[in-house]
């Protein structure tokens, strides 16, 4: 059973930084592209970031892109959001997700999410 | 960046009652249109890929269809469990965008 569990949201300062963790499990991890998919409060989703399953390309938003990081641990199953210089508008539900060998860019599982808010 | 609209924005409904929820592209993206469902506090799921594509373990009241810029997701008979939020994302181009969501109310 493909099983995604995030973790590292909390409160942070406008200005700070986190890192969000996805510990994944039942399925071949570093084969797989990852991504990061969020839902700020009242809003819908969207796309964050998406690393292949090397670590090698990795992919952004424009809205993230310059602050977030995405990378990876095939090692330990773990896929990473480091979130730098948060504002506001990052406050959001984030979710881990798997994307679907075959087609691409779907995203066949997804973890529960973790709730990064960003105040003062 | 395609933009994705969904409509309506929210539903009201029965159980037993048929909804059709419609996504709309603001360009053509063939078939690479999908579908999710958000309950509170739980995962989302991939319902539809490639516009009708039902993924296994869904529930054969779903379905999909369209092409082009224009989508549906039909929901032949509303079960209970299915009172939720949908939503579309087009695969086609980075990046992958979603509609703002269609809620699905009990009537």
């Amino acid at each position: 059973e493909v099983q995604l569990l995030e973790s590292g949201g909390g409160l942070v300062q406008p200005g700070g930084s986190l890192r969000l963790s996805c510990v994944a499990s039942g399925f071949p991890f570093s084969i797989h592209v990852m991504s990061w998919v969020r839902q700020a409060p009242g809003k819908g989703l969207e796309w964050v970031s998406s690393i292949t399953g090397s670590g090698v390309s990795t992919y952004y938003a424009d809205s993230v892109k310059g602050r977030f990081t995405i990378s990876r641990d095939n090692s330990k199953n773990t896929l990473y959001l480091q979130m730098n210089s948060l504002r506001a508008e990052d406050m959001a539900v984030y979710y881990c997700a798997k994307e679907d060998p075959i087609v691409g860019r779907v995203f066949d599982y997804w973890g529960q999410g973790t709730l990064v808010t960003v105040s003062s | 960046d395609i933009q994705m609209t969904q409509s309506p924005s929210s539903l009201s409904a029965s159980v037993g009652d048929r909804v059709t929820i419609t996504c709309r592209a603001s360009q053509s993206i063939t078939n690479f249109l999908n579908w999710y469902v958000l309950k509170p506090g739980k995962a989302p799921k991939l319902l539809i890929s490639a516009a009708s594509n039902l993924q296994s373990g869904v529930p054969s009241r779903f379905s999909g269809s369209g092409s082009g810029t224009d989508f549906t997701l039909t929901i032949s008979s509303l079960q209970p469990e299915d009172f939720a939020t949908y939503y579309c994302q087009q695969s086609y181009n980075s990046p992958y965008t979603f509609g703002q969501g269609t809620k699905l109310e009990i009537k």
